[in-house]
């Protein structure tokens, strides 16, 4: 079945680092791809999405591309912020509109 | 978007005993889901609430153990039946405008439930 393979945290980065989570993932046919993110008591909301293969989805600095080839969807920010500190999960929706999720990544980015 | 609202928030709640938390979005909704989240974990679907049918489940959860039930299309509610500690985990609500495999899926902020 479908799967999402996620990098395990905890992730403690310093302001102003290069974020990278690696997300990779396993389907049949063409999921469509998604960050999703938890900040600290808050509920999850979608951070951004790719729905077919070499998109881009963008938000708040945030960037992940779909790339088929290496069935990848890592997500990157330049240069993070301590509001960036979350639980990020990388999800994965086939063709039976189920949400498959990943670990989650705990990043901590500390002053 | 969607706002969803759960009830319960959290409990604390007695082995044996049965909960059960309602989930309301304030806007008709085509798909309706029910996510587990053990601690420290991902989030599992348990299934998903059906409009006026049974609830569709995943594989290792049972409607005798979690029945859900959706009498409309703004919501759901899902009862955690005979718990045991094994079932403390927050538990979250989520819910899909349209029935496309591309569409944003909103969530509530969870029930955390504890067993004791």
């Amino acid at each position: 079945g479908d799967s999402v393979t996620q990098m395990e945290g905890p992730v403690t980065l310093s302001e102003e680092a290069f974020l990278t989570i690696n997300c990779t993932y396993t389907a049949t046919g063409y999921p469509s791809l998604f960050w999703y993110v938890q900040y600290p008591g808050e509920g999850l909301q979608l951070l951004l999405k790719a729905t077919k293969a070499d998109d881009k989805g963008s938000n708040k600095g945030f960037e992940a591309t779909y790339r088929k080839e290496t069935t990848s969807f890592h997500l990157e920010k330049g240069s993070v912020q301590v509001s960036d500190s979350a639980v990020y999960f990388c999800a994965l929706r086939g063709n039976d509109y189920k949400l498959s999720f990943g670990a989650g990544t705990t990043v901590t980015v500390r002053a | 978007s969607a706002v969803i609202s759960q009830k319960p928030s959290r409990d604390i709640c007695q082995r044996g005993t049965s909960l059960t938390i309602q989930c309301q979005v304030d806007s008709q909704v085509t798909m309706m889901f029910w996510y587990r989240q053990q601690p420290g974990q991902s989030l599992t679907l348990i299934a998903t609430a059906n409009q006026g049918s049974e609830a569709t489940y995943e594989s290792g959860f049972v409607i005798d153990k979690f029945p859900i039930s959706r009498p409309n299309l703004t919501f759901s509610t899902l009862t955690v039946s005979n718990m045991s500690p094994e079932d403390s985990s927050i538990y979250l609500c989520s819910a899909q405008r349209d029935s496309s495999n591309t569409g944003e899926l909103f969530f509530g902020e969870g029930s955390r439930l504890t067993v004791l």
